[in-house]
């Protein structure tokens, strides 16, 4: 089973940030945060990755609070093209990925 | 740098027929996994290979198998196909195993048993 929690669905306006939360209040100290999205029947695509500390790239930035128990990935200016679902995936040491759910992002016009 | 590519892009099976999906991975990598996808769901882990050996797998029946070869492309192959083997089919390769090495996804097979 997942060891995460999202919301089912949100909707964000275009140009404004998207902040996508997650909970994962049972990861342990050496399990990473992945985040994944997938649009419509399209392979997952990397987004982005973390341990503790904010982490930051040219698509997202992740942002994870000190006790590790949630965290938010938040695209800055949402565009048409970032309606996807979201995977948040908390992924222990050797282990291969375990995807819930999601989130479905609606970038609104 | 080649992405992950998958062959074919869609199948169409009848029930109790064999189907072999194909995968090469991302140049550099030698890990591949296999996933499945079920519409509506999230991917579900079926297995993954290191070097050519399997090296772990998810509650998935013995009919689904897999080859790794030389150059690191595979295969999954499925027996004795089930309707409800109607799914994605998702290859996603790795430069290795280490528990920080992020999984790259190619574009999928889409499988339809009738």
């Amino acid at each position: 089973d997942a060891k995460t929690t999202q919301p089912t669905s949100m909707d964000c306006a275009e140009g404004r940030a998207a902040n996508l939360p997650c909970n994962h209040s049972t990861i342990s100290g050496n399990e990473y945060v992945y985040w994944y999205r997938q649009i419509h029947s399209q392979g997952p695509q990397y987004i982005i990755h973390g341990l503790k500390n904010n982490e930051t790239n040219e698509m997202a930035s992740l942002i994870i609070t000190e006790d590790r128990k949630s965290s938010t990935l938040i695209l800055p200016h949402a565009t048409l093209r970032d309606t996807a679902v979201y995977y948040c995936i908390v992924r222990p040491p050797g282990q291969n990925f375990v995807f819930g759910p999601g989130t479905r992002l609606s970038v609104l016009p | 740098e080649t992405g992950v590519t998958q062959s074919p892009t869609h199948l169409i099976k009848t029930r109790g027929q064999q189907v072999t999906l194909r995968c090469s991975s991302q140049s550099g990598h030698n890990t591949v996994s296999w996933y499945q996808q079920a519409l509506g769901q999230g991917p579900q882990f079926i297995f993954q290979y290191y070097r050519e050996e399997e090296n772990g797998r998810g509650n998935f029946p013995p009919r689904f198998s897999g080859l790794q070869f030389p150059n690191y492309s595979s295969e999954l192959n499925v027996n004795a196909l089930e309707l409800d083997d109607s799914a994605l089919y998702l290859c996603a390769s790795s430069p290795g195993m280490g528990s920080t090495d992020t999984q790259y996804f190619g574009p999928g097979t889409r499988l339809t048993v009738l």
